[in-house]
Order: structure tokens, then sequence, then C-alpha cells
């Protein structure tokens, strides 16, 4: 099973807003709601930061939001602060009964 | 506090085995999908395995398939990863994760540890 695709960077001002894509195949982005993604800081552990495409975990901040069109998904960043500067990955579900992240795309609030 | 101790990690010759384990607290075990997620340090991350609930439905990635195994004890809040035949490529920080839900192919990771690291090198 391939990775999912995810850019290797994307950056923003503070205030603005970002979208990161992760783009899989109608076998897996695009036949499942089982997207997720996780913010990982530099010596951390992953955090679920949306699960099931859209969906926020208790405490995460409502500036994220998930979507998916066909078999790209999509997190948004709104309002960039300091904070939000980590590594983020996908994950879907996929066939075979596997799960699937992406490479994963670094986030830099310039 | 919900909470995911790993351990197990070592440094071992190709061929080898070694057994990864992961203790929960803070929350009801029993009644949640438990995974493994590794990283190759300043990699990206890769789905290991997953247990369902009771055991009941089991999954592996392709790349570990047929050497390693996964278990847990509800009784003891304990999860267990068996790895035979370990390759250098297995090297890397071995990361347990809770389940939103109790089969591992409905949801999402959750919770996680702090992960055990695992050096496969002769």
């Amino acid at each position: 099973q391939s990775a999912l695709t995810q850019p290797a960077s994307v950056s923003g001002s503070p205030g603005q807003s970002i979208t990161i894509s992760c783009t899989g195949a109608s076998s897996d982005v695009g036949s499942y709601n089982l997207v997720s993604w996780y913010q990982q800081h530099p010596g951390k552990a992953p955090k679920l930061m949306i699960y099931e495409v859209t969906k926020r975990p208790s405490g995460v901040s409502s500036r994220l939001s998930g979507s998916k069109s066909a078999h790209t998904a999509s997190l948004t960043i709104s309002g960039l602060q300091a904070e939000d500067e980590a590594d983020y990955y996908c994950c879907s579900y996929a066939p075979s009964n596997t799960w699937v992240f992406g490479g994963g795309t670094k986030v830099t609030v310039l | 506090e919900v909470q995911l101790v790993e351990s197990g990690g070592d440094l071992v010759q190709p061929g080898r085995s070694l057994r990864l384990s992961c203790v929960a607290s803070g929350f009801a075990f029993e009644d949640y999908a438990m995974h493994w997620v590794r990283q190759v340090p300043g990699k990206g991350l890769e789905w290991v395995s997953g247990i369902s609930w009771n055991s009941g439905s089991i999954g592996y990635a392709d790349s570990v398939k047929g050497r390693i195994t996964l278990s847990r004890d509800n009784a003891r809040n304990s999860l267990s990863l068996q790895m035979n035949s370990l390759r250098t490529e297995d090297t890397a920080l071995y990361y347990c994760a809770k389940d939103l839900r109790y089969s591992w192919n409905l949801a999402a990771f959750e919770i996680w540890g702090q992960g055990t690291m695992v050096t496969v090198s002769s």
C-alpha cells in the first residue's frame, strides 16, 4: 500500500490560513470517511487533531478543520499561530485491512 | 489521566526476536482497540498492527505480516508486540496508541505513548 501524498512543507504568517492536502487513491481516501490528521512537535508523540475527515477531538482548537473531495483530504488551519508550527500527518484506512499515513508536512509560521 | 507507557525496546541483531509491551492507565482499556505505530527517527509514521477490544480481530501491515504477533491482556491493561526475525528496516521508535473505538479498523489513534526505541543492527 503506497503512502498518501502530502506537500513536504507549507508556511504562512501569523493570522493567515493554510491548507495541507493529502492525496490518496479511490481505494483508500476515496472509499472511506476514515481520514485522520496528527500534529507532531519535535521530540514529542503525535497528537490526534481530526478524525473521520471532519471531527475534532475534545480540546482541539476550532481553528483546525478537515474536509475531503474525491480522493484528496485537506486540513485547514486558520488564524495561524506560533504553536501551530509542527509536522502534520494524514492517515486513511486502506484496502487489505491496513492504515496508511502520508509522508508528513512541515508547517512553518513565518 | 490517560497514559500509555511502552517498554521493551533494545538493540538487537538481525534475525533475533524482541517483545514490546505497553501498559495503559486512566481509561477502560478493555473497551478500546489498540495499535502500534512506528517511526524511523526523522521520518514519517507507519502503522504496524492493531487489535480489537476483545482480541477478536487483529490487523498487520504487509511489511511485518508473518513476523510479528499482537496480543492484549485486558485483565492487566497491557498490550504486547512479539517481533521475530527482525530486520534492519524494523529500526524505529515504536508507539503504542489507543483507538477511539472498540475495533481497530473503525476510527483513529486517539492517545499515544512516548514510544520505545528498537534498533536492529549487527
